[in-house]
């Protein structure tokens, strides 16, 4: 069935360093792709978002691309801080209205 | 704060019992979503609210149920509880119906523990 997958289920950087998370997805009909950040005890929160139309977006600090070609999405985290680590999980839709399916996260640790 | 409230933040009852989680979404959006957060699964979803009707139900179980009332908040109903039933609950809003136009705000949850 469709479903939106993380390549890792947890990744460990130092601080000052780029993170890269990984998502790949398998409904090749997903147009809308958004990227959530959860705090521990705290509900997700929107990242950033990004449609089909586009390979690349950028916002403070954090980029997303979209492969379509292989059906990969990534989020980047320049400069990664403490308040960083988290639960990433990416999410993905079509803008005809199907199911926002979410993946299964990774968790972001960020060491000093 | 997301504009999404969640009420209670922390619940604990006994098995057996039947509980209500309420749910305020932002002002200016008239869907409500409802999901499900286990220790060792991902966000499930559960059901949809849009302006009041149901609009799209996941893997809800019967012994739950939800509604969304007129000033659009929405009550999610979990009754002949189990063990099984302690996770995160969230609520979710959005301005349409269609997720892939608009997105989610989230709430910080409701944490049920069941004893």
């Amino acid at each position: 069935g469709e479903s939106v997958g993380l390549h890792l289920p947890t990744l460990s950087v130092q601080e000052g360093d780029n993170s890269i998370i990984n998502c790949a997805y398998s409904n090749s009909a997903s147009d809308y792709f958004i990227w959530y950040k959860q705090e521990s005890g705290k509900g997700p929160q929107f990242i950033i978002d990004i449609r089909s139309n586009m390979d690349k977006r950028q916002g403070q600090r954090v980029t997303v691309l979209l492969n379509k070609t292989v059906k990969h999405l990534s989020l980047q985290i320049a400069a990664t801080q403490p308040g960083d680590s988290a639960v990433y999980f990416c999410a993905e839709c079509t803008t005809s209205g199907s199911r926002l399916t979410f993946g299964e996260g990774t968790q972001l640790t960020v060491n000093p | 704060d997301s504009g999404v409230t969640q009420t209670p933040k922390h619940l604990i009852t006994a098995t057996g019992q039947r509980v209500t989680l309420r749910c305020s979404p932002r002002s200016g959006d008239l869907s409500v979503y409802w999901y499900q957060q286990s220790l060792d699964q991902g966000l499930q979803f559960l059901i949809q609210y849009y302006n009041g009707e149901e609009r799209a139900k996941g893997n809800i179980l019967e012994r739950f149920s939800a509604q969304q009332f007129p000033d659009l908040h929405s009550e999610l109903n979990l009754s002949s509880l189990e063990l099984g039933d302690s996770a995160l609950y969230f609520c979710a809003s959005s301005v349409g119906w269609e997720e892939g136009r608009y997105g989610y705000t989230f709430g910080s949850g409701t944490r049920l523990t069941v004893v």
